[in-house]
């Protein structure tokens, strides 16, 4: 059965201070991974989709990367606006075009 | 211009009634989608609909029953509503260009069953 497990649960950074998110997926041949920002009271905002293990994609301080087993969201010299919940899913061969969600990480940014 | 919209935003009833939500997007997308996200933020589909065709339809009661009366339109109805129906409800809609899929989220409907 397809798998998404995101981690750590929540995290909370300084300033400037950057670190990254993790993605562990079990999937039957991926078709896709997505990562989306859910901001409180709000629909998840699409960042990035991810196809092949290597694969790299960049927008302003998130850059998010893909291996076989694993995809991390990188955050770089965040802001306090970065603070939000960043979830990660998969769209597997297997699961008939279904999109599978883990359940996020909460990342808060101290000014 | 909101890409994927909802209605209503909140929605707060006695357990027994028939409600719906209605969804609409203006992307001229093909797939649609219904999302509910429980009380610890985890999201599940529930429905997803291809040109108005039904392609997925996941183990949820079939108080649920989707509508799509064209392309640019998916509404939910749920009859005798329940108490663990309380969650948020999201609708979206993904198309695939240029090799890259993007899947476009609706503000949310937050149910509240009492």
């Amino acid at each position: 059965e397809d798998q998404v497990t995101q981690s750590p649960e929540a995290l909370r950074l300084q300033e400037g201070e950057s670190s990254s998110l993790n993605c562990s997926y079990t999937v039957s041949g991926l078709r896709g991974l997505f990562w989306y920002r859910q901001d409180p009271g709000k629909g998840p905002e699409f960042l990035f989709t991810l196809y092949s293990a290597g694969e790299e994609k960049e927008k302003e301080r998130l850059k998010a990367t893909l291996t076989k087993k694993e995809s991390f969201l990188h955050i770089t010299a965040p802001k306090p606006e970065d603070s939000a919940t960043y979830l990660c899913a998969v769209r597997g061969y297997s699961s008939a075009s279904k999109i599978i969600f883990g359940s996020g990480t909460r990342l808060s940014i101290r000014p | 211009d909101t890409a994927v919209s909802q209605t209503p935003k909140y929605l707060v009833t006695q357990m027994g009634n028939d409600k719906s939500i209605k969804c609409e997007q203006n992307l001229g997308h093909d797939t649609m989608y219904w999302y509910k996200q429980d009380s610890k933020k985890f999201l599940k589909i529930m429905f997803s609909y291809n040109n108005k065709e039904l392609i997925i339809n996941e183990t949820v009661p079939n108080r649920f029953s989707p509508k799509s009366p064209d392309k640019a339109h998916l509404n939910l109805h749920i009859n005798s509503l329940e108490l663990g129906d309380s969650a948020v409800y999201f609708c979206a809609s993904s198309s695939i260009a240029g090799g890259q899929e993007t899947q476009y989220f609706g503000p949310g409907t937050r149910l509240l069953v009492l």
